[in-house]
């Protein structure tokens, strides 16, 4: 069965400085991985995914992410963060196309100016 | 384009008592997805449709909840009658096909007191 792990609860940055928010996952066959971030009072919002091809993806926002297949790690970057990107984030895997998102418990991003 | 929309964005409701939610999903997905979000924990995925058929229910926690998709279009989740552990946030989603990102609602918050 396929799982998620977002080892840090909460990550705190200063505006401007890069930002990492991180994600491992387990799956038996190929991974189709995704970030979604949920803003306050708001739904889950897709940022980004990987199902084949380079292993950096670029998403929304100025985010992106890279998929590491011996690390089996999925970790959320941004170059210069922002006060606006406060908010939780979950990293999601499917376990091939057409099987359930399952999500990490998410990590909470504090962008303090 | 319309996104995934979920009615109602909050429900109180007395232990014992029945609450319907709904979701409408974005036009022409095939694919819906319920979801729940008990406090701090992980998102859990509870089932999905293809279309009006249940494709894969194996998340739904037991007989009290029942998920309708009467048409294909909008779906209904009944959790009858309701206990206090049913407390949490009810996403939904919908998805083009089985393996494009899901779009999520913005969910309903179930309070069972």
């Amino acid at each position: 069965a396929q799982s998620v792990a977002q080892p840090e609860d909460q990550v705190n940055v200063a505006e401007g400085n890069p930002l990492t928010v991180k994600c491992t996952y387990s799956v038996s066959g190929n991974p189709y991985l995704f970030w979604y971030v949920q803003y306050p009072n708001r739904g889950l919002q897709f940022l980004l995914k990987y199902i084949t091809g380079d292993n950096l993806v670029k998403g929304s926002y100025g985010f992106e992410a890279e998929f590491n297949k011996s690390q089996t790690s999925f970790h959320l970057k941004k170059p210069s963060a922002l006060v606006s990107d406060s908010a939780l984030y979950f990293c999601a895997v499917r376990d091939g196309g057409n099987t359930p998102l399952v999500f990490g418990k998410g990590t909470r991003l504090s962008v303090i100016a | 384009e319309a996104g995934v929309t979920q009615f109602p964005s909050h429900s109180v409701i007395e232990k014992g008592q029945t609450v319907t939610l709904r979701c409408d999903p974005i036009s022409g997905h095939d694919n819906l997805y319920w979801y729940r979000r008990v406090m701090g924990k992980e998102i859990k995925f509870l089932l999905h449709f293809v279309k009006e058929s249940k494709q894969d229910e194996s998340g739904m926690p037991n007989n009290r909840f029942l998920a309708e998709r009467t048409g294909g279009t909008y779906s209904t989740l009944k959790v009858q009658p309701a206990e206090l552990e049913d407390s949490g946030v009810y996403f939904c989603a919908s998805s083009r096909t089985g393996s494009s990102p899901a779009f999520f609602g913005q969910g309903t918050r179930l309070t069972v007191v």
